[in-house]
């Protein structure tokens, strides 16, 4: 069974840093899709970041597009998203969550952490 | 961009009811249309993909249906567990930039 793990949320004062980290275990599957999604509080989901395995191309929410990087470490199964130039509005709970091959609905998801951006 | 909508926003239905919650998409997604389930502090759970085919381990009592731009998920028979927010989302873009809908709350009558 596949399983996610997100580690690296936090307190980050506006303008910071912080790096988020997803590892990834119980799967030997190819899947080609790896995504971050994120939740505001009381809010609903969007979508931040997916990373396409074939060519390693990665695409961004215009949200975040300039701030966030998004990339794999395949020796460490483990994904990150490098969030940079923090703002109060990336406030919220950050999934990581597995497409699959060819499509990139999420399969299976984290279960989050937090980001909390605050002066 | 593809915009997503959902509707009702809320839905209160008695247990053991039918639920009928929409999505539409604002142009066509073809099947490419998926439902999450998501209960309060939890992670989404992914239900239906490709508009119709249930994730491994949903119950029956859920069906997807649609294609284009018009998309129904129904729930059957309300159980406890199933009082919840369920997100519709499009995979149908290249490049392969999600869109959400809003979300329907399913709470009890």
């Amino acid at each position: 069974e596949v399983q996610l793990v997100e580690s690296g949320g936090g307190v980050i004062q506006p303008g910071g840093s912080l790096r988020l980290s997803c590892a990834v275990s119980g799967s030997s599957d190819n899947f080609n899709y790896m995504s971050w999604v994120r939740q505001a509080p009381g809010k609903g989901l969007e979508w931040v970041s997916v990373l396409y395995n074939v060519g390693g191309n990665s695409y961004y929410a215009d949200s975040v597009k300039g701030r966030f990087t998004i990339s794999r470490d395949n020796s460490r199964n483990t994904l990150y998203l490098q969030m940079n130039s923090l703002r109060s509005e990336d406030t919220a709970v950050y999934y990581c969550a597995r497409g699959t091959t060819y499509f990139y609905y999420m399969e299976v998801w984290g279960n989050g952490t937090t980001v909390t951006v605050t002066s | 961009e593809i915009v997503m909508t959902q509707s009702p926003a809320t839905l209160s239905v008695f247990p053991g009811e039918r639920a009928t919650l929409s999505c539409r998409a604002s142009q066509s997604v073809s099947s490419n249309l998926a439902w999450y389930q998501q209960k309060p502090g939890q992670a989404p759970r992914l239900l239906i993909y490709d508009a119709s085919t249930r994730a491994t381990g949903i119950p029956a009592r859920f069906s997807g249906s649609g294609s284009g731009t018009e998309f129904t998920l129904t729930i059957s028979s309300l159980q406890s567990e199933d009082f919840a927010v369920y997100y519709c989302q499009q995979y149908n873009n290249w490049p392969p930039e999600s869109t959400f809908g809003p979300g329907t709350k399913v709470d009890i009558k």
